[in-house]
């Protein structure tokens, strides 16, 4: 079975643009979290969705912001980037979002110039 | 507030026992997890304990927890190069959801 897929691997991009970040979980969970590594630190979460619904929010600014779809696929969209959004974003799944284990993508390593 | 610590580095000979701690602040925290993290590369389980208990082993990885000091360490034995990583602990922020806290994560580096 596929694991937590993630999309795009690496991305550019301007300050000031938006960004949009996908994620697909594996078969069969139904909750996404995403969580935000910069460099030389332990990752911090942003959001947590389960059945389409935010479960959880962590402290980042209303820039940031996510949804999840009927297929429990999910996207993080960031507006009006700044230089300090650069990082990888993880994207993790879960089967029900009740604290069960979080099993993690790749990732997608953004760069903002 | 939440906080998990872990030391920094950690560097080793290659068939030694390598030994990663961690110290945490959510005594309500009921699994606390090890993973690792390859360069360029996303997070991989590794192992969990559930608060309840003291040991877990899984062939060459031991989890020792002590609830009373906060404390979680993993031991690998017999240690090889193909071990050298990031390794983060992470416990449970139940008052976010079910988010995960994370370490600043402990480089191990293995040398034959």
């Amino acid at each position: 079975d596929a694991g937590v897929t993630q999309s795009p691997t690496h991305l550019i991009k301007t300050r000031g643009q938006h960004v949009t970040l996908r994620c697909s979980p594996i078969s069969g969970h139904k909750s996404v979290s995403w969580y935000q590594q910069v460099l030389g630190q332990g990752p911090q979460f942003i959001f947590q969705y389960y059945e389409k619904e935010e479960r959880g929010r962590g402290n980042f600014p209303d820039r940031f912001s996510a949804r999840q779809f009927p297929n429990y696929s999910s996207e993080l969209n960031v507006n009006a980037l700044l230089l300090g959004d650069s990082a990888l974003y993880l994207c993790a799944s879960s089967p029900e979002g009740g604290g069960e284990t979080q099993f993690f993508g790749p990732g997608t390593r953004l760069t903002v110039l | 507030g939440e906080d998990v610590e872990q030391s920094l580095f950690l560097s080793v000979r290659e068939g030694d026992s390598s030994v990663i701690n961690c110290t945490y602040t959510d005594s309500s925290s009921t699994y606390l997890y090890w993973y690792k993290q390859e360069p360029g590369a996303g997070l991989q389980l590794l192992t969990y304990i559930f608060s309840n208990m003291d040991m877990k082993q899984d062939q060459r990885l031991t989890v020792l927890l002590n609830k009373k000091d906060k404390h979680l360490s993993l031991r690998i034995a017999d240690t090889q190069t193909g071990d050298s990583a990031i390794y983060f602990c992470a416990e449970i922020a139940n008052q976010a959801g079910t988010a995960l806290i994370f370490g600043k994560g402990t480089t191990l580096s293995v040398s034959s």
